[in-house]
């Protein structure tokens, strides 16, 4: 597809079970960014993938939350035994590689809203 | 430390007037880039324009202009001739260049700009 693609785009959960939220980034995009947005705040940065490594780790809020990427394709956030306080909207974005220039935007899915109840 | 401020949670503006969204961004990088994203109830993260910190010229696009201090590391948001389609929440980002894959992109907490007819 054009954009980058979020699956599922709404998930209620029960509270202690896992959950997979996907991402599918804009093709040719090498770097991939998960984040997080509760209710009318701002965005938490989760982690960074350049490829399918992670050198940026340092978001997850917990040994709960992992995350992978197969491919330097499409990645999965992984929250197991969720908690109440998970419930947000978990936002992928992707970009060119950054390089030594800074100006290549990040662009966003429609992110996976995910209640926990 | 916050790197991306933004001083204003709410602003309100006046149908096609212009209004300026505050951000002031803190980096010891030479280089890097700053972004604002438009995020309207809907949820998703719109870009709308992007400094560089080597460029000489204030970024436009369309209505949008970006007011770039860099001594006084600050990027405000202009946006001329408000319309109501643009009452949404407004997040100012930043993106340092660095010479391994370290990049991350650094949001602010956002203003709600509520224009009114």
């Amino acid at each position: 597809g054009a954009g980058v693609s979020q699956s599922p785009s709404n998930k209620v959960t029960e509270k202690g079970k896992d959950v997979e939220l996907r991402c599918d980034p804009i093709s040719g995009h090498t770097a991939l960014y998960w984040y997080r947005q509760s209710l009318g705040q701002g965005l938490e940065f989760l982690i960074y993938f350049q490829g399918n490594s992670a050198p940026d780790k340092s978001g997850l809020p917990s040994d709960r939350f992992s995350a992978e990427r197969t491919g330097g394709s499409v990645s999965t956030l992984t929250i197991q035994r969720t908690q109440q306080e998970d419930s947000a909207v978990y936002l992928c974005a992707s970009s060119l590689a950054p390089g030594r220039s800074s100006g290549n935007t990040i662009y966003f899915g429609e992110g996976s809203w995910l209640t926990v109840v | 430390a916050q790197k991306i401020t933004q001083t204003q949670p709410g602003m309100f503006v006046q149908e096609k007037e212009a209004v300026t969204l505050d951000c002031t961004y803190d980096t010891s990088d030479p280089s890097y880039g700053l972004f604002w994203y438009k995020q309207p109830s809907s949820g998703e993260m719109i870009f709308l324009i992007y400094q560089g910190s080597y460029d000489q010229q204030n970024a436009t696009e369309g209505r949008y202009s970006l007011n770039f201090q860099k001594a006084r590391k600050s990027a405000n948001l202009v946006i001329s001739a408000s319309q109501l389609g643009d009452s949404a929440m407004y997040f100012c980002a930043m993106r340092e260049g660095r010479d391994n894959y370290g990049q991350n992109f650094v949001f602010g907490p956002g203003t709600r700009l509520s224009v009114l007819p």
